[in-house]
């Protein structure tokens, strides 16, 4: 246990719908990011958040994508209409200054688009 | 193309057997090297961390390699158990301050009894 969560652990949802996932990272550190990452692959950076400010996002983060971090604690990422494509394992790392700069991931959310 | 290769993509092995796998990637300069180990449907989980002036550093049976003249780094697994089954991602960072990080594809390993 790496000290991040994430829920729901799995979601299975039609075409379409609008999905949200939540990640609770280590209560002390102020950066959050998200990932996708599809079967096979390293994971694929999309956003990152400094506190409660979204400091960068990738390409890959269509206007479909929206994340937040409001008070700069717990984060959340919609998808909106969702598509197969979609289809990934969504990764949240927490970072904390230190020796190393370490990102510490959380279990992920599997989403399956039908 | 991919700013961190690894090889073998894929290996299956007998428990107890050792095994290497391979690292190079072309990320400069960095600012450290992570090997992470990623259980099927599990987050990666951290088994070791280098800066550019370390060659070495062991957890357990894990024992990471990084020449960063050859820009090469390997993870040695020795006497392979069922639960070291898993996908093996190197991961580069740069030094930046948004702590970008670059990912291999990994290796998935397959220990076999």
């Amino acid at each position: 246990d790496t000290g991040v969560s994430q829920d729901p652990r799995h979601k299975i949802t039609k075409r379409g719908q609008n999905v949200t996932f939540r990640c609770d990272p280590i209560s002390e550190h102020n950066r959050l990011y998200w990932y996708r990452q599809t079967l096979g692959q390293g994971p694929e950076f999309l956003t990152y958040f400094q506190n409660e400010a979204q400091l960068e996002k990738s390409r890959l983060l269509s206007d479909r994508f929206s994340a937040e971090r409001p008070k700069g604690s717990f984060s959340t990422l919609e998808i909106q209409r969702t598509e197969q494509g979609d289809s990934a394992m969504y990764l949240c790392a927490s970072w904390g200054q230190g020796v190393y700069n370490e990102q510490f991931f959380g279990p992920g959310t599997r989403l399956t688009v039908l | 193309k991919n700013q961190v290769e690894q090889s073998p993509q894929s290996l299956i092995i007998l428990e107890g057997k050792n095994c290497t796998l391979q690292c190079n990637y072309t990320v400069s300069p960095f600012s450290n090297l992570r090997w992470y180990k990623q259980d099927t449907g599990r987050g990666p989980v951290s088994l070791t961390i280098m800066t550019f002036s370390e060659n070495t550093k062991s957890n357990g049976r894990y024992t990471a390699t990084l020449d960063a003249d050859t820009k090469q780094s390997s993870l040695h697994i020795t006497a392979s158990q069922l639960s070291d089954s898993a996908s093996y991602i190197c991961v580069v960072s740069d030094p930046g301050g948004n702590n970008r990080l670059a990912f291999g594809k990994g290796n998935q390993v397959v220990v076999i009894p």
